[in-house]
């Protein structure tokens, strides 16, 4: 059994702030590393795929970087804004099709 | 990508029942997966179905509980049979184009067993 876990698994934050949440998974058979946001009642949607060790990826005010020697990724938003409030979720896949999903952080961004 | 329509969106039954949830995708995918996301706990995958042959089910799910059909490349369904409230959760299919590509998924079928 893959161990995948997120923190912190809630968030609260203000409109504006900074936050960032981080991803464990296991540093052995790595093949690719996914985040994901899942707003209520719509489809999980791909935020990143990420697959190097060192990897940054940004997608406006959304980054990500991968350690895999180590093990673990961050999930950075910068200034917060309501709308992206959502669970992120990271997936781990370790060369199989099957990804292996952490419990996911819930964050809720305040006006 | 690939856009996923999954239905029933949400559904309240009562146990001993079944339900079956259905996934049409917009192209022919080889794999379709089959998802449940208990109240508290991660995404966990239930089976794998392949079209022309038996879906893979993970250690934990079997065919009898979770019947899946995969008649051809862009749909399938997933029974979940004689339910209990232990069935309460959310059910999501799922597709991706290879290893490292990102995963597609439904809208999700959100499920109450009373």
């Amino acid at each position: 059994i893959l161990n995948v876990e997120q923190s912190p698994q809630s968030l609260h934050v203000q409109e504006g702030d900074s936050t960032n949440f981080t991803c464990s998974f296991p540093s052995s058979n790595f093949y690719a590393l996914h985040w994901y946001r899942w707003e209520t009642a719509k489809s999980p949607e791909a935020l990143f795929v990420m697959t190097l060790n060192g990897d940054e990826k940004k997608k406006g005010r959304i980054s990500a970087t991968l350690n895999t020697k180590e093990g673990y990724s961050y999930l950075y938003i910068k200034g917060s804004q309501p709308e992206d409030s959502a669970t992120y979720l990271c997936a781990f896949n370790n060369a199989g099709n099957m990804l292996t999903f952490g419990g996911g952080t819930r964050l809720m961004v305040k006006p | 990508s690939a856009v996923i329509s999954q239905k029933p969106s949400r559904d309240i039954c009562q146990r001993g029942t079944s339900l079956t949830i259905q996934c049409q995708v917009d192209s022919q995918v080889t794999m379709m997966f089959w998802y449940r996301q208990q109240p508290g706990q991660s995404l966990t995958l239930i089976a794998t179905a392949n079209q022309g042959s038996e879906a893979t089910y993970e250690s934990g799910f079997v065919i009898d509980k979770f019947p899946i059909s995969r008649p051809n490349l862009t749909f399938s369904t997933l029974t979940v049979s004689n339910m209990s409230p232990e069935d309460s959760s959310i059910y999501l299919c799922s597709v991706d184009r290879g290893l490292i590509t990102e995963a597609f998924f439904g809208q999700g079928t959100r499920l109450t067993v009373v």
